[in-house]
C-alpha cells in the first residue's frame, strides 16, 4: 500500500526562526511529489517536483527532492505569522489515473 | 481566471440520506479528482473524472459515486451516509494533456452528518 509520512507531525516557532518539514514516501510507480499549504480550507500548491526538477524555490520557500532516500524537504527561512498553517506532502502516482496520495500533514505555528 | 468553485460550502445530513456535492474544475482544465478530509488527516483519493467516465477509485465504497459532464464540471453522490461520512470534500482539477500531478483544489465542502 502507498504511504507518505511526514515530520513532525506539529511545530511552534518563533518569527524569524528557519524551518524544514520532513516528508518520505514508499510507493508504486512514483511520479512527483508535490507540496501544498492548508491554511483553512483549499490546499494551495506551492512546489512540484519530478526526476527532472528536484530542486525549487520560491521565495522564503525552497524544496529538495532525494529519490535515493525517497524523501523530500521544505524549508521555510525567515519565517512570518503569516506562515502558520498545515503543510501537506503529496506524491503523484499512475495507477490508471494520476493520483495523489497525502501525507498527515505537518502543522506549523509561527508565534510573534 | 476563476479557480475552481465547489458548492455548497457546508451541508448537514442525517443518518441514511443523499448528498450531491458540486465541482466547477479551473479554466483549461479537464480532469476532476475527489478527495476526503477526515479532521487531522491528509486527504483520501476517492475518485477520478476524465472524458465523463471514473479512471480510479480509492479505497471508498459504492456507496459513493460521480459523474463528470461535457463542460468538465463534477458531482459527488453519497447515499446512505454514516456518521464516519463527515469530512472536508474537496475537488481537485488539473489537465490530462499535459500529463501533468499539478492538481489545484477548490475550498471545499464541509459534511456533518448527524
Amino acid at each position: 500500500e502507498d504511504k507518505v509520512v511526514q515530520s513532525p507531525l506539529s511545530l511552534v516557532v518563533h518569527e524569524g526562526d528557519t524551518v524544514t518539514l520532513n516528508c518520505s514516501y514508499e510507493v508504486t510507480n512514483f511520479r512527483s511529489l508535490l507540496w501544498y499549504k492548508q491554511e483553512k480550507k483549499a490546499p494551495t500548491f506551492l512546489f512540484m517536483l519530478t526526476s527532472s526538477g528536484i530542486e525549487k524555490k520560491s521565495g522564503r520557500l525552497s524544496s529538495i527532492l532525494d529519490k535515493k532516500e525517497l524523501s523530500s524537504i521544505l524549508n521555510i527561512t525567515a519565517t512570518q505569522t503569516g506562515d502558520s498553517a498545515i503543510y501537506l506532502c503529496a506524491v503523484g502516482v499512475i495507477q490508471g489515473a494520476q493520483k495523489l496520495v497525502f501525507g498527515q500533514g505537518t502543522r506549523l505555528t509561527i508565534n510573534p | 481566471d476563476a479557480g475552481v468553485t465547489q458548492s455548497p460550502t457546508h451541508l448537514i445530513k442525517t443518518r441514511g440520506q443523499q448528498v450531491t456535492l458540486r465541482c466547477s474544475p479551473k479554466s483549461g482544465h479537464d480532469t476532476v479528482s475527489w478527495y476526503q478530509q477526515a479532521l487531522g488527516q491528509g486527504p483520501q483519493f476517492i475518485f477520478q473524472y476524465y472524458e465523463e467516465e471514473e479512471r480510479q477509485r480509492g479505497n471508498f465504497p459504492d456507496r459513493f459515486s460521480g459523474h463528470q459532464f461535457p463542460n468538465y464540471s463534477s458531482e459527488l453522490n453519497v447515499n446512505a451516509l454514516l456518521l464516519g461520512d463527515s469530512a472536508l470534500y474537496l475537488c481537485a482539477s488539473s489537465w490530462l494533456g499535459q500529463n501533468s500531478y499539478e492538481q489545484y483544489f477548490g475550498p471545499g465542502t464541509r459534511l456533518t452528518v448527524t
